[in-house]
């Protein structure tokens, strides 16, 4: 049984460009979360998908977009890359109940120069 | 507003010591609380979560933590510490009312030394 998995595992962006990173859910999981894990910090969430809808959003700004389909999978989409953007990007999934476990992939190391 | 604290951001204990990582979170309703341990340039791995079923918890690798309602607290204890368990940990909370919403703390890195 396949855990969470996240392509790509490194990137390295400039500022201004925009970035795509992909997670697939861990198999029987309908929710997928991002976080955002700057380096030394603990994970920030982002935002939350469930029925291909954001259902949970954290103190992030616009520029930060996502999207989930039919096949559960996501996707995390940032627009107009700042330096400060540059961290690890986790996905986790879980199934849409309050306490239930999120389940972490490798991350997406991005760098932003 | 709904934070959550580990104290001491770097533990060092000998190999075969007793192993205690802190944990305090801030709200009055007890909430969904988790520990994940992650090794260098690698993901989170659950160690354990507490429900509500049971005040002592076991997780794996031999850790478990206990959950005290009257201190707020979530503290992660191993009898005795192997080199293997050199990583960074994580308390998380699920606060009530925010499905899904993990909280971290800071971290705390354990070094286990020889």
């Amino acid at each position: 049984d396949a855990g969470v998995t996240q392509s790509p595992t490194h990137l390295i962006k400039t500022r201004g460009q925009q970035v795509t990173l992909r997670c697939s859910p861990k198999s029987g999981h309908d929710t997928v979360s991002w976080y955002q894990q700057a380096l030394g910090q603990g994970p920030q969430f982002i935002f939350q998908y469930y029925e291909e809808e954001e259902r949970q959003r954290g103190n992030f700004p616009d520029r930060f977009s996502g999207h989930q389909f039919p096949n559960y999978s996501s996707e995390l989409n940032v627009n107009a890359l700042l330096l400060g953007d540059s961290a690890l990007y986790l996905c986790a999934s879980s199934l849409a109940l309050l306490g239930e476990t999120q389940y972490f992939g490798p991350g997406t190391r991005l760098l932003v120069l | 507003a709904q934070s959550v604290t580990q104290l001491g951001s770097h533990v060092s204990v000998s190999e075969g010591a007793l192993v205690l990582l802190r944990c305090n979170y801030s709200s009055s309703v007890p909430p969904y609380l988790f520990w994940y341990v992650q090794y260098p340039n690698q993901g989170l791995q659950l160690l354990l979560k507490y429900t509500s079923a049971a005040t002592l918890v076991k997780g794996i690798n031999g850790f478990e933590a206990e959950f005290k309602k009257s201190e707020t607290s979530f503290h992660l204890t191993k009898p005795s510490a192997h080199m293997s368990d050199a990583a960074e940990y994580f308390c998380a909370v699920v606060f009530s009312g925010n499905t899904g919403k993990l909280i971290f703390g800071q971290g705390t890195t354990l070094q286990v030394k020889p």
